[in-house]
């Protein structure tokens, strides 16, 4: 079992409709990612919260929302998606401030765009 | 500016056999570690092992081991004793000092373990 839970594992939507993936863990870490994942691509970084405030945003469309309620939540909300945008999305949280500490990944939520 | 680079896109190996897989990297920050993360088919990403750039020996856990050449900058994976579990996808990944916020990953090796 991961100690960082995605829901839900597969979404499927419409281009016109709104959704939210969500991201929780509870090991106490103060940085929370998000990352779009192609098929056999690395995962490509979309946000970074560091201690529930967005420190990076890597050029992402403003389709895409993100927000970190408490230090344990990670929201992605999801309107007006394009075709292209199906993909695997993972959720990541590690300790900030040691770079020997990993990143912790969920299982992902694979989302498909009708 | 922070890269990691794996040049095998795929690789096969014989079950029971050991196979490395490969991983250079750039960066200018003064301490950094690298990381090495398995993506079977079902998508999660599975954290295998950790070196940092101060460390002397090599790390190891359990089958994984990490040959660490700091001067030739490579952090090559090792895993003894395939098993078909072993399939998936590997990705070498950098987290620096300077900008402790973000990892970098490479493109990824696809390994495949055959019986």
């Amino acid at each position: 079992d991961t100690e960082v839970t995605q829901t839900p594992k597969h979404l499927v939507m419409g281009m016109t409709n709104k959704k939210s993936l969500k991201c929780e863990q509870h090991m106490g870490h103060r940085a929370m990612y998000w990352y779009k994942q192609k098929a056999k691509k690395p995962p490509e970084l979309m946000f970074v919260y560091s201690y529930e405030k967005l420190s990076i945003n890597e050029s992402v469309p403003s389709r895409f929302s993100p927000e970190c309620p408490n230090s344990s939540l990670l929201n992605l909300h999801l309107h007006a998606l394009q075709p292209e945008d199906s993909a695997l999305y993972l959720c990541a949280s590690s300790h900030l401030g040691e770079e020997w500490q990993p990143q912790h990944f969920g299982d992902g939520t694979r989302l498909s765009i009708l | 500016a922070q890269k990691i680079t794996q040049t095998q896109p795929g690789m096969f190996v014989q079950e029971k056999e050991a196979v490395t897989l490969d991983c250079t990297y750039d960066t200018s920050d003064p301490s950094y570690g690298l990381f090495w993360y398995k993506q079977p088919s079902s998508g999660e990403m599975i954290f295998l092992i950790y070196q940092g750039s101060y460390d002397q020996q090599n790390a190891t856990e359990g089958r994984y081991s990490l040959n660490f050449q700091k001067a030739r900058k490579s952090a090559n994976l090792v895993i003894s004793a395939s098993q078909l579990g072993d399939s998936a996808m590997y990705f070498c990944a950098m987290r620096g000092t300077y900008n402790f916020n973000k990892f970098y990953f490479g493109s990824g090796t696809k390994l495949n373990v055959k019986p």
